[in-house]
């Protein structure tokens, strides 16, 4: 089947670092994208890695392990404006569902002050 | 340049009643989604369209119909609304080609929030 799994909420001070966590188990693999959702918005571009490593991003860093079916996402220097909903994507590899992404239900990240 | 746009941002429905939610992209992709999103359950896809004329079932299409008469614009139909519609709806564009370029990347609209009542 189809799984992609994050942390429902995660907490952190401004200034400081998070890791947020996905793992992933899909029928194909063709990338793997972070979207940033604020409150009441649409889904915003973050990071995409295809391959194994670190994909560096100003204060965002995105990590891919394909073998462990793993990815992180790297956020330092922590804004209150960071305060927002991270969501795991993967795009479906398999021939007949190359064009599908599948979403994980997003890790709602809090920063206080 | 307006990317994606969604129209109409906010509705309420009646049960039985039927509607059409518009989007439009400005950037020539080929490939358009319409997703739900619900409380806890992330974006599920409804139906996707891979070209001009093309449709086809996304994870939850039951209670939609989408059409693509022109390749900037994917209609989403709900021809007798129901309360379990009730959600916000997301239309998402992108390039076709590019695997493994980053061109496959997802622009989303703004949303649209149903209700039914």
């Amino acid at each position: 089947g189809q799984n992609i799994d994050q942390p429902t909420e995660m907490t952190a001070t401004e200034g400081a670092i998070v890791q947020i966590n996905c793992t992933y188990q899909t029928s194909g693999f063709n990338g793997l994208f972070w979207y940033q959702q604020h409150a009441g918005e649409a889904p915003t571009f973050l990071s995409y890695n295809v391959l194994d490593g670190l994909e560096e991003k100003g204060r965002f860093s995105s990590f891919l392990s394909r073998s462990k079916g793993y990815s992180y996402l790297l956020l330092k220097e922590l804004q209150m404006k960071d305060s927002a909903s991270y969501l795991c994507a993967v795009r479906d590899g398999t021939t007949s569902g190359t064009y599908k992404y599948i979403f994980g239900t997003g890790t709602r990240l809090k920063v206080l002050a | 340049n307006a990317g994606v746009t969604q129209t109409p941002k906010f509705r309420v429905l009646k049960t039985g009643q039927s509607m059409t939610l518009l989007c439009a992209q400005d950037m020539n992709h080929e490939y358009m989604y319409w997703y739900r999103q619900d409380p806890g359950m992330g974006l599920r896809l409804i139906h996707y369209s891979v070209g001009e004329g093309t449709t086809a079932k996304g994870e939850v299409p039951d209670g939609y119909n989408v059409s693509r008469l022109k390749k900037q614009n994917f209609l989403l139909g709900l021809e007798s609304a129901a309360p379990s519609q009730t959600s916000v709806y997301f239309c998402a564009s992108s390039y076709s080609s590019g695997v493994g370029t980053g061109k496959n990347i997802q622009y989303f609209g703004a949303g649209t929030r149903l209700s039914v009542l």
